[in-house]
């Protein structure tokens, strides 16, 4: 059975660093893409970003607003994804989900339960 | 950036309705358009990619068509568990962008 679990969420103040990590299981994730999507409050999904899997070279994308700040990687040996978010802003503050998504990351087929990150002073 | 506008914003239905929501692209995305639904404290869950293909599990009361610029949702035969909000994807150029959601409500 494939899951996916985020956590490492909390509160942080602006311009500090925070890492979620996103434990995987039932698949390879070297296999496939992995993507970090996050829901600020009252507002939709936003893409935070993507990994490629390895055979296509294990690259990123990342939205606009995080370039930069943020970074994926991934720890295969242990099946963890990771969200590497630094010089945090209020405006990061959202549930940040990680998902497995299938080539170029799309569609998002599993997705964790989702993270709180709070960016306050 | 691609935009994604979805309409209606909320729609308010009963058990055993139909409702149809509509998912427009800013430039053509052919088929590289996805559905999701969410619930609040859940996870976002896959219903329809490639426009019209059902994800594995997803009842066949749910259904989806278009391509280019324009889309549509159509949720036949409404159960409790479907009151949720709804959000097309576009896949054809980074950034994957979202549209607004749609909030179905009873």
């Amino acid at each position: 059975e494939v899951q996916v679990v985020t956590s490492g969420g909390g509160l942080v103040q602006p311009g500090r660093s925070l890492r979620l990590s996103c434990a995987t299981s039932g698949f390879t994730l070297r296999d496939y893409p992995m993507t970090w999507f996050r829901k600020p409050p009252g507002k939709g999904l936003e893409w935070v970003g993507f990994i490629r899997s390895k055979p296509y070279g294990g690259t990123t994308e990342y939205a606009a607003s995080v370039k930069g700040r943020f970074t994926i990687s991934l720890d295969e040996s242990k099946g963890i994804a990771y969200l590497q978010m630094d010089s945090l802003k209020t405006e990061d503050t959202a549930v940040y989900y990680c998902s497995r998504s299938l080539h170029g990351g799309y569609p998002s087929d599993y997705w964790g339960q989702g993270t709180l990150v709070t960016v306050s002073s | 950036d691609i935009q994604m506008t979805q309409s209606p914003s909320s729609v308010s239905a009963s058990i055993g309705d139909t409702i149809t929501i509509t998912c427009r692209a800013s430039r053509d995305v052919s088929t590289w358009l996805a559905w999701y639904q969410h619930k609040p404290g859940q996870a976002p869950k896959l219903l329809i990619y490639g426009a019209s293909i059902l994800q594995t599990g997803v009842p066949s009361r749910f259904s989806g068509s278009g391509s280019g610029t324009e889309f549509t949702l159509t949720i036949n035969s409404l159960q409790p568990g479907d009151f949720a909000t709804y959000y097309c994807q576009q896949a054809t150029s980074f950034p994957l962008t979202f549209g607004q959601g749609t909030r179905l409500e009873i």
